[in-house]
């Protein structure tokens, strides 16, 4: 099993529709990250959760929102999805530690139409 | 304004040659650098990293060039390889101010390492 699940893998959904993102890890990783990649911006984050009490906003965190369910579980959530929210998300984890590495997820590849 | 800067979208090397990344940033609180790998379809995956005290790290046919006063980073992959094709991203992070604990990505080179 991936160290960090995304669901889903992909999906197309309409303008205005809510949707959810999910995530979740087994690394046991107390932080955990969305990023958001797009064509020739890199990636850029949106939110992030040092523990289940602590949620973040990122650099680009309108029109979304996140949960922290427990340890192992950060969604993202897009309340009223709009075609410029089409991207790909990228869900990371880390134990904050001197490497300040990342593992992230697969990803989940979002079209707004 | 992009803290992280990866001014090259792409680049492209003959299969045994020299690969050099280029990566320049703008926050001097920054102290730890890292340099990621993308395959299409998916995660980035951690290649290296560095820290503001070493000018040099090496690991195999990768090896990252630290220069603090230029606040430019080189990823260096020798030989090349035709799986190294991928993007790569720089990413710092800092212990101090607004950019502690997490990390700052550029936007990527797409490298292309022909046969």
């Amino acid at each position: 099993d991936a160290d960090v699940t995304q669901t889903p893998r992909n999906r197309i959904t309409k303008t205005g529709k809510r949707i959810m993102l999910e995530c979740s890890q087994t690394k046991g990783h107390d932080r955990m990250y969305w990023y958001r990649q797009d064509p020739g911006l890199g990636l850029r984050l949106i939110y992030y959760s040092f523990d289940v009490k602590d949620i973040n906003k990122g650099e680009i965190s309108d029109g979304y929102s996140v949960s922290r369910q427990a340890q192992a579980k950060f969604s993202l959530s897009l309340e009223s999805a709009i075609p410029n929210q089409t991207a790909l998300y990228f869900c990371a984890t880390s134990d904050g530690g001197i490497n300040y590495g990342y593992t992230f997820g697969s990803g989940t590849r979002l079209t707004v139409v | 304004d992009q803290q992280v800067k990866q001014n090259s979208p792409s680049l492209s090397v003959q299969e045994g040659r020299i690969s050099i990344l280029n990566c320049d940033y703008t926050n001097s609180m920054f102290d730890y650098f890292l340099w990621y790998k993308k395959y299409p379809a998916e995660g980035p995956t951690f290649l290296i990293s560095i820290s503001s005290i070493k000018d040099k790290n090496e690991d195999g046919r990768f090896t990252v060039f630290l220069n603090k006063s230029a606040k430019h980073l080189s990823l260096h992959i020798v030989p090349s390889q035709p799986g190294d094709s991928a993007v790569y991203f720089c990413a710092a992070s800092g212990n101090s101010g607004g950019s502690n604990y997490k990390l700052t990505f550029g936007k990527g080179t797409l490298l292309t390492v022909n046969p």
